[in-house]
């Protein structure tokens, strides 16, 4: 069963604006961790945000993680057109080792 | 980070017939992880494989459909057993490291006629 739930599904915008994409999840987490996968190719890890963490950064990319509402997002600032692709959060629940992923959100990047 | 290997990175499979599919670390892992991607869908975790001990399967995975193996801490094996044109997808497997990123194979593409 899936944990976390992205919005938008899609999202299409132009070379050079902000992406933001919204992760929602519904238990208790240790950490919640980002992907990038490109069309029939493999994952990408992004970026891990622990629980007790609010905000990382990495290059281009700004996650935040809000607990009390279950919910993260990612931001790609200044977006290329190298930044379409798919982008799932996964969610690692309290309590044990498994990661669950969310359904993902495409992003198309126009140039 | 761990690099991870898989074989075979495709295939095309009789109905009926069984694929074994390897996944190789180059280093010692505790957690290793196999996931189903269905065509333009998300990844669903099959099971969790222990080393020593038999595999942890998810809700809807059994073992006699997905047998695994996991002889040591580098290495384990998933096998997609009398295969039907649903079982076509993408099959990774990935690993946890010491600070909990997991890490992704680049996945085995399964076609099955």
């Amino acid at each position: 069963s899936q944990q976390g739930e992205e919005d938008p599904q899609a999202l299409s915008i132009q070379e050079g604006e902000n992406a933001t994409m919204n992760c929602s999840y519904k238990t208790s987490i240790n950490n919640l961790q980002w992907y990038r996968q490109n069309s029939g190719r493999g994952l990408v890890h992004l970026i891990l945000i622990r629980s007790n963490e609010r905000e990382k950064h990495s290059g281009r990319l700004r996650v935040t993680l809000d607990t009390s509402k279950k919910s993260s997002s990612l931001l790609i600032t200044a977006s290329r057109a190298a930044d379409t692709a798919s982008y799932f959060c996964a969610t690692e629940m309290t309590g044990g080792f498994k990661t669950i992923f969310g359904a993902g959100t495409r992003l198309f990047v126009k140039a | 980070s761990a690099v991870i290997s898989q074989k075979p990175s495709r295939d095309i499979c009789q109905r009926g017939t069984s694929l074994t599919i390897q996944c190789q670390v180059d280093s010692q892992v505790t957690m290793m992880f196999w996931y189903r991607q269905q065509p333009g869908q998300s990844l669903t975790l099959i099971a969790t494989a222990n080393q020593g001990s038999e595999a942890t399967y998810e809700s809807g995975f059994v073992i006699d459909k997905f047998p695994i193996s996991r002889p040591n801490l580098t290495f384990s094996t998933l096998t997609v057993s009398n295969m039907s044109p649903e079982d076509s997808s993408i099959y990774l497997c990935s690993v946890e490291e010491s600070g909990y990123e997991q890490y992704f194979g680049p996945g085995t593409r399964l076609t099955v006629t």
